[in-house]
């Protein structure tokens, strides 16, 4: 079983749609929780930055942090075709950074215009 | 502007013929680090490194080498390539800190037929 576990997709959505991704893991020890945003042919960028559990927003994008589900979520209002790319969650214990940082699969959407 | 910049961007080789993939970070920052991302397995860690002359593996270290010489430069070499090194790689860098987002190049293509 790997340590997190993200649905690969494709998602397709309509403009204006809320969409909703996830990622499950099973190591209790993560504390730290990202996502990233991945437009073809670019390298990953960061998007929303948690720590450990509760919710934080920041202008049409919440990421939710769910602790004891070891559950976390990156919700998208209004959608926007620009919105279309390949989203990565990642997470890391307290006791590291960058270097022990483990990124899910990522998850392929499209908002279809 | 602030960047982390790989080169080449397409390389295809021949199996052990060696090869290096350059990458450079303009920001100063102490952490740089390597990925692979493949299909269905997300970003995978190479080798990282945490400041000049201090390298470590990761994940999927086998067939690489890296070298810290620079505080800007941290090279991958391919010593003798084989096609399952076949894969997207990626470069990033960041500050040591736990809440400092990885930057990315836009990754190197790289075939070994």
């Amino acid at each position: 079983q790997k340590e997190v576990e993200q649905d690969p997709g494709p998602l397709s959505v309509p403009e204006g749609a809320i969409v909703s991704l996830n990622c499950t893991y099973s190591n209790s020890a993560f504390q730290y929780f990202m996502w990233y945003r991945q437009y073809s042919r670019k390298g990953p960028e960061l998007l929303m930055y948690t720590y450990s559990s509760g919710n934080k927003e920041d202008g049409r994008f919440t990421a939710q942090v769910d602790k004891s589900s070891k559950y976390i979520s990156l919700f998208i209002r209004d959608s926007q075709p620009s919105d279309s790319a390949t989203y990565l969650c990642a997470m890391a214990g307290p006791n590291f950074g960058n270097e022990k940082l483990t990124f899910g699969t990522g998850t392929r959407l499209t908002i279809i215009p | 502007e602030a960047q982390v910049t790989q080169n080449p961007r397409y390389l295809i080789t021949v199996t052990g013929k060696k090869l290096t993939v350059t990458c450079s970070q303009n920001m100063n920052h102490e952490y740089m680090s390597w990925y692979r991302q493949d299909p269905g397995l997300g970003l995978r860690q190479i080798y990282y490194s945490m400041n000049v002359e201090v390298t470590d593996k990761g994940d999927v270290p086998e067939g690489y080498k890296v070298s810290r010489k620079e505080k800007r430069n941290f090279p991958l070499i391919l010593e003798s390539p084989s096609p399952n090194q076949t894969s997207l790689y990626f470069c990033a860098s960041s500050f040591i800190s736990q809440n400092s987002p990885l930057h990315f190049g836009n990754g190197t293509r790289l075939t070994v037929t």
